[in-house]
């Protein structure tokens, strides 16, 4: 059964520390989002690629944040220094975007970000 | 531009009662639109979409939506609620071959009574 992961499922740490999310996309896709889901903002894209490259970072905060695909079963979302206003749920998301159209996205179950 | 707006935050409804949960959107091309549920700590899964075939589609768990042009709405909807049915759900809108251009609704809770 194919599905995305992400780890740490969980993440507590304090202010000013470095985090790293993993996400491994199912095999085979050949696009990776990275959302960011909080109460009062909802899904905000972060970054996206397509076959490994970034293609739009623009919803991420670029002084803080990088999101890389070193390769094809690896996508990371790092934040440096962390700060707590970034306290939120981190998804990951794959899927197979075609010429006629966007199929369906595979969600991660995210990563739980608390920043103190 | 696109947008998705998801009339109401919150619904309620007792189990076996028909479900409706209303989304509208806008977009200056033909798009697809796809209905999504979150239920607590796990991510989002697709429960159906349309991408301009069937304009009434069907999904899984009993839900289904109708894709009406002339009133830019994409309604979801289930006859007879069941107490698992109870999360957060999503209307998205996409631009066709453009799989970044998802933008989400702000999203419905969904709460099923005994």
């Amino acid at each position: 059964d194919a599905r995305v992961t992400q780890t740490p499922r969980h993440k507590v740490t304090e202010m000013g520390q470095e985090v790293t999310m993993r996400c491994q996309p199912i095999l085979g896709h050949n696009t990776v989002f990275w959302y960011r889901q909080t109460m009062m903002q909802g899904l905000e894209l972060l970054a996206y690629f397509r076959n490994r490259a970034p293609l739009d970072d623009s919803g991420m905060p670029k002084d803080r944040f990088s999101a890389e695909m070193p390769d094809a079963t690896l996508a990371t979302l790092k934040i440096q220094p962390s700060e707590p206003r970034d306290s939120a749920v981190y998804f990951c998301a794959s899927g197979l975007v075609r010429r006629e159209g966007t199929g369906e996205l595979f969600f991660g179950e995210g990563s739980r970000l608390t920043v103190l | 531009a696109q947008s998705v707006t998801q009339l109401d935050s919150h619904v309620s409804v007792s189990e076996g009662t028909p479900v409706l949960l209303r989304c509208n959107y806008s977009s200056s091309y033909s798009p697809s639109l796809f209905w999504y549920v979150q239920h607590p700590n796990k991510g989002l899964q697709l429960l159906l979409k349309y991408t301009s075939a069937a304009t009434l589609v069907k999904g899984i768990n009993g839900f289904e939506a109708e894709f009406k042009k002339s009133e830019t709405s994409f309604h979801l909807t289930k006859p007879s609620a069941h107490m698992s049915d109870a999360a957060e759900y999503f209307c998205v809108v996409s631009r066709n071959n453009a799989g970044n251009m998802l933008t989400f609704g702000g999203g419905t809770r969904l709460m099923v009574k005994p």
